[in-house]
């Protein structure tokens, strides 16, 4: 358990359906992120929030939508997605953004299949 | 450049040691870590060491830094079943106002009996 929980934990859905990943930090930290994680690729960073505020958007494609409404909350929003997004989404959050005293804790992801 | 290299696979005997080993081009990093992945579950941190260390240990597991070389290795001690899961090397690198962590593709080990 990393103060890190993610819903839901496993997600089936079609191509034109519409629905959010959730992510909750218990940890009191201030930044947020999105992680995709796919078969045979590195972990790719999607979106960074840091004070609720959006930081970083790693050329991600629109029919992903993120929101942070408070420090403590993530959502991931999606639609229409490709069967290509298939894949294990990750949440994570860290204590500030200083640098080389930031470790990033991972909740356990949400396995995402799109039919 | 950011680039972290790992091995996809590994496999070791029971009660052998492992190491893994990862290679990193960016040297503004200062933090690098181990993360271990098991079947089915989310990433846990397995440990960490600070750019200015060569060595850091923690019960079975050995973290070795050659900065000089950009390598980072983990061995794992009398290597048991349990330890069977995916390894991510990472470093730690600051961009905007937080920080971001690049990952290695991963190594899969596999203990045999």
């Amino acid at each position: 358990e990393t103060g890190v929980t993610q819903t839901p934990r496993h997600l089936v859905m079609g191509m034109t359906n519409k629905k959010s990943l959730k992510c909750e930090q218990h940890l009191g930290h201030n930044a947020m992120y999105w992680y995709k994680q796919s078969a045979k690729k590195p972990l790719e960073l999607m979106f960074v929030y840091n004070f609720k505020e959006q930081t970083e958007n790693n050329s991600v494609p629109s029919r992903f939508s993120p929101e942070c409404p408070n420090s403590s909350h993530l959502f991931l929003h999606l639609h229409t997605l490709q069967p290509e997004d298939s894949a294990l989404y990750l949440c994570a959050s860290s204590l500030t953004g200083e640098l080389g005293k930031d470790t990033q804790y991972f909740g356990p992801g949400t396995r995402l299949t799109v039919l | 450049g950011e680039d972290v290299e790992q091995s996809l696979f590994l496999s070791v005997r029971e009660g052998d040691s492992s190491v893994i080993n990862c290679t990193y081009t960016d040297s503004s990093s200062t933090y690098l870590y181990w993360y271990k992945q098991e079947p089915g579950a989310g990433l846990q941190l397995l440990t960490y060491i600070f750019s200015n260390m060569d060595m850091k240990q923690d019960q079975r597991l050995t973290v070795l830094l050659n900065k000089k070389d950009k390598h980072l290795s983990l061995r794992i001690a009398d290597t048991q079943t349990g330890d069977s899961a995916i390894y991510f090397c990472a470093e730690n690198l600051q961009y905007s106002s937080a920080s971001k962590i690049i990952f290695g593709s991963g190594t899969r080990l596999s203990i045999r009996p």
